[in-house]
């Protein structure tokens, strides 16, 4: 079966200080991967998706960036934290063979408070 | 472009009570569905689906959702709800057109309160 780990589950960091959150999938392959973020009432916003090793598309622009160095792993970084990065972060997976069901998967979140 | 609407930020109900947790979307083309729950401080969990077929969509925990072509809606409801049913709800669209990352779009969330 598929699983998806997400960390760290909870991270205090101050402004300006650098960022490294990780997301690997397991047992599946090739899979699509999201980054959201969930901020208080404003629901899941959609940051970077990736249909392939290398290939990241970001939806909103800011202080984030994302990486996919392997086929199975995500990362979330930025070289400068804000305050306004604080936020609950949700890695997500979807089969990359299924072309129609959009069905996403979701790891446990990372918390992050910038301080 | 497509987008979600959940009319209620928050639904206090008690225990054994039905509710309806309502959601609409806009999309100018063809659409799949999604109802998620997020328990405090965890990821989101995937409640139920229309992807086609029938309207009446059965999903886990007793919900169930009715998709209304018609109205644009994918309403929630549950007969009869547990304390254990406290959580977030979200509602998510993703359209039939476009390339093959099919990106959901979530709605804002509604906390369902459930009081004994």
């Amino acid at each position: 079966s598929q699983t998806i780990h997400q960390w760290p589950a909870t991270l205090v960091q101050p402004v300006g200080s650098p960022l490294s959150l990780e997301c690997t999938v397991e047992g599946t392959s090739n899979p699509n991967l999201y980054w959201y973020r969930q901020a208080a009432g404003r629901g899941l916003q959609l940051l970077f998706y990736s249909v392939g090793i290398g290939q990241i598309s970001s939806e909103v622009p800011q202080n984030l960036s994302a990486s996919r160095p392997q086929d199975r792993q995500f990362i979330l970084s930025s070289k400068k934290l804000l305050l306004s990065d604080s936020g609950f972060y949700l890695c997500a997976w979807r089969d990359g063979r299924l072309s129609n069901t959009g069905e996403l998967f979701f790891g446990e979140g990372s918390r992050l408070t910038v301080l | 472009a497509q987008s979600v609407t959940q009319l209620d930020s928050q639904v206090p109900v008690f225990e054994e009570a039905p509710v309806e947790l309502r959601c609409n979307y806009s999309s100018s083309v063809s659409v799949y569905l999604f109802w998620y729950v997020q328990y405090p401080n965890q990821g989101l969990q995937l409640l139920l689906k229309y992807l086609s077929g029938s309207t009446l969509v059965k999903g886990i925990n007793g919900f169930e959702a009715e998709f209304n072509k018609s109205q644009t809606s994918f309403h929630l409801r549950k007969p009869s709800v547990h304390i254990s049913d406290t959580a977030e709800y979200f509602c998510a669209v993703t359209s039939l057109s476009g390339g093959s990352n099919y990106k959901l779009t979530f709605g804002k969330g509604t906390l369902l309160t459930v009081n004994p």
